[in-house]
């Protein structure tokens, strides 16, 4: 079954904090792992994804951790800011393509000023 | 360049009812899927259509059903609705089957009563 599981539910950060959310999966077919940035009233924004030929993938404040063996991987987000508040969605597919997304649960993110 | 555009932004349905949701997809991009996102959890993916054909489905009984027309706008249709379809529904559009990524509508929020 094509599951991908997400961590924590919510979470709270100091401004300039570090904000971690983990998420899990089982398929191992799986070849693209993209996180969305939701804010209320919004669809979901593509905010940076990765390939499991990479272990690690930095964008600005945005990191994506990636540890094929565990099949887990996670999204840091450095100096957290205020703005950064919103629902935050890992996803999978296949076929490197970025298809058929499965989503996480989603990670509700407070960043307090 | 324009985003994906969705219309309604709210509806209310009687329970057996049939509905009809619009997307205008952004210009360029010849695939388009759906997503039904219930409150408070992640997008499931309802099905995609690639070139006026529907190339994938997720797990939804065939009630949920879809159009492409060729300028590659799109209708996600459900008939005899439940209380339970009630839900954000979300348009994504991309070119290439989502292989250069996807751009989210900001959802039509059905409500059936």
């Amino acid at each position: 079954q094509q599951q991908v599981k997400q961590s924590p539910q919510s979470l709270i950060v100091q401004k300039g904090g570090i904000s971690i959310i983990n998420c899990a999966y089982e398929n191992t077919a799986f070849d693209y792992f993209p996180w969305y940035q939701q804010f209320p009233g919004k669809g979901p924004a593509l905010l940076i994804a990765i390939r499991p030929d990479v272990s690690e993938k930095k964008e600005g404040r945005f990191t994506i951790s990636f540890n094929k063996s565990a099949k887990q991987f996670s999204l840091h987000i450095m100096d957290s800011q205020p703005g950064d508040s919103a629902t935050y969605f890992c996803a999978a597919s296949l076929n490197n393509a970025g298809n058929m997304l499965t989503f996480g649960g989603g990670t509700r993110l407070m960043v307090k000023p | 360049e324009t985003g994906v555009t969705q219309s309604p932004t709210h509806l209310i349905k009687t329970r057996g009812q049939q509905v009809t949701l619009r997307c205008s997809s952004q210009s360029g991009h010849n695939t388009v899927s759906w997503y039904q996102q219930a409150l408070g959890q992640g997008p499931q993916f309802i099905f995609q259509y690639y070139r006026e054909e529907e190339n994938g489905r997720g797990n939804f009984p065939p009630r949920f059903s879809g159009l492409q027309f060729p300028n590659y706008s799109s209708e996600l249709n459900v008939n005899a609705l439940e209380l339970d379809d009630s839900a954000l529904y979300l348009c994504a559009s991309s070119l290439g089957q989502g292989k250069f990524g996807y751009t989210f509508g900001s959802g039509t929020r059905l409500t059936v009563v």
